[in-house]
């Protein structure tokens, strides 16, 4: 596609329930990064992907957060049992390969939590 | 892990003025810097970025910034601004050391600029 789609832009979860946020990155990238930008803060990271495998998932801020990509393209981000705390604009980024290669942004999905 | 310190969190200006917008980060071992605009309800774009050469960077809408390796700086400036600069930007690092997951961006906090009439 002609950039990275994320669906949907805008999710409300009363707390407690399971969400589940895609994202759609230019084919042919290599790379998926997800970020967490909480209100008022710089994105950080989450986890990364190079294809299928996920090589680091350092930044998951608890098991109720699960990433896949199982084919190497689309990624899902998962959340169990949603907290308030976890109202924040989730953000993913590909890139064609490591490194210094440029990232690309989607707009992100705004999850909050009530 | 890589800490990025951008000192204003707003930075209002008058349209047709000069700003910087400053970012410092924690390491002084290899790295890539980059800064990024984000738009209302939008994304992160690139503006610019610093991978080697030069230390001056030219990026898009006229913006450009200057590696400063002793000072573990990279500020971020604009001759003249326009109305249409009003958003947020971040500065980005990126270190390639053994262990780090390459490409993996650390994030300041973010800097608001206001451009006023």
């Amino acid at each position: 596609g002609a950039g990275v789609s994320q669906s949907p832009r805008y999710k409300v979860a009363k707390r407690g329930q399971d969400v589940a946020l895609r994202c759609d990155p230019i084919s042919g990238h290599v790379s998926l990064f997800w970020y967490q930008q909480a209100l008022g803060q710089g994105p950080e990271f989450l986890t990364y992907f190079q294809n299928e495998a996920q090589l680091d998932k350092s930044g998951l801020p608890s098991d109720r957060f699960f990433a896949e990509r199982p084919e190497g393209s689309v990624s899902t981000l998962k959340i169990q049992r949603t907290q308030q705390e976890d109202s924040a604009v989730y953000l993913c980024a590909s890139s064609l390969g490591q490194g210094n290669t440029e990232a690309f942004f989607g707009q992100g999905t705004r999850l909050t939590v009530v | 892990a890589q800490s990025v310190t951008q000192l204003d969190s707003q930075v209002p200006v008058f349209e047709e003025a000069p700003v910087e917008l400053r970012c410092n980060y924690s390491s002084s071992v290899s790295v890539y810097l980059f800064w990024y605009v984000q738009y209302p309800n939008q994304g992160l774009q690139l503006l610019l970025k610093y991978l080697s050469g030069s230390t001056l960077v030219k990026g898009i809408n006229g913006f450009e910034a200057e590696f400063n390796k002793s000072q573990t700086s990279f500020h971020l400036r604009k001759p003249s601004v326009h109305i249409s600069d009003t958003a947020e930007y971040f500065c980005a690092v990126s270190d390639f050391n053994r262990g780090s997951t390459l490409g993996r961006l650390y994030f300041g906090r973010g800097t608001q600029l206001t451009v006023w009439p």
